[in-house]
C-alpha cells in the first residue's frame, strides 16, 4: 500500500523568507502523481503543484517550487518569498492510476509578519 | 482546472434527521468521486469511492447504511447522511475524478452540525 508522510506538524516562516515543507512516499509503482495542496482556514483544498513521476524537470508554479528525489522518494515544496496568505495546512498527496489517493498528515504553515 | 461545486457550505440539522449534500462536476464528466470527512486539525479521511451508475465502495469502519452514496450520473453525487447524531458532526469534502484518474479536484466542503 501506498504511504505518504509528513513529518512536520508546524513550521514556521518569518514573511519574505523562503520555506521548505518535507514529504516523503511509498510506494512500488513506477509511474504516478504528486501533488501539494493548500487548505487555508476556508478550508477549500487548492492544488499549489503537481508532478508527474516521469518527469526529471522539478515542477514549478512561481513562488512554488518542488524538490522530487525518485530514488529517494521524497517531494518536498519550497516556498520563496513568503507571504501572510500562505497561512494554511499544506497536505502532500500521491495518486497512480486505478488507487485511490492517499494523503499525508499535513503541515501547518505559519508565517509571522 | 476543472470545477467541482458541492452545496450546500453549511447545514445545521436536528438529530435524528437525514442531510444530503450534493456534488458536481461543472465542465467535465467525473467518472469517480471520493468522499472525504476531516476533523479540525486532521487529514483527510476516505470514507468512500463512488463510480458512476455502481455501487460505492466504503473504506473499513464507515456504515454504509448511514452515509448513503448515490453515484447515478457523469457529473452529480451525492452523499446523504441519515439519522444523523452530534457525533456525525465534520467537515465533508468531495472531490472528482474524470477519466484520466490523475489528478482529483475538490469541492468547497460542507460544514455538518447535528444539534
Amino acid at each position: 500500500a501506498q504511504t505518504v508522510t509528513q513529518s512536520q506538524p508546524e513550521m514556521s516562516v518569518q514573511e519574505a523568507e523562503t520555506v521548505t515543507l518535507s514529504c516523503t512516499y511509498d510506494t512500488s509503482e513506477s509511474d504516478y502523481y504528486l501533488f501539494w495542496y493548500k487548505q487555508p482556514p476556508s478550508r477549500q483544498m487548492i492544488l499549489v503543484i503537481r508532478q508527474e513521476a516521469y518527469k526529471q524537470q522539478n515542477a514549478t508554479e512561481n513562488r512554488f517550487s518542488v524538490n522530487f528525489q525518485k530514488a529517494a522518494k521524497s517531494f518536498s515544496l519550497k516556498i520563496s518569498d513568503s507571504q501572510l496568505g500562505d497561512a494554511a495546512m499544506y497536505f502532500c498527496a500521491y495518486r497512480s492510476a486505478g488507487h485511490i489517493p492517499t494523503f499525508g498528515r499535513g503541515t501547518s504553515l505559519i508565517v509571522h509578519p | 482546472g476543472a470545477v467541482v461545486s458541492q452545496h450546500p457550505s453549511w447545514v445545521i440539522c436536528k438529530s435524528g434527521t437525514s442531510v444530503k449534500i450534493e456534488c458536481r462536476s461543472l465542465d467535465f464528466q467525473a467518472t469517480t468521486m471520493f468522499w472525504y470527512r476531516q476533523f479540525p486539525k486532521q487529514s483527510l479521511m476516505l470514507m468512500a469511492t463512488s463510480n458512476e451508475g455502481s455501487k460505492a465502495t466504503y473504506e473499513q469502519g464507515v456504515e454504509k447504511d448511514k452515509f448513503l452514496i448515490n453515484h447515478a450520473s457523469l457529473t452529480l453525487s451525492t452523499l446523504t447522511v441519515t439519522s444523523a447524531h452530534p457525533e456525525d458532526s465534520s467537515f465533508y469534502i468531495c472531490s472528482a475524478g474524470d477519466h484520466l484518474n490523475t489528478e482529483a479536484f475538490f469541492g468547497q466542503g460542507t460544514r455538518l452540525t447535528v444539534v
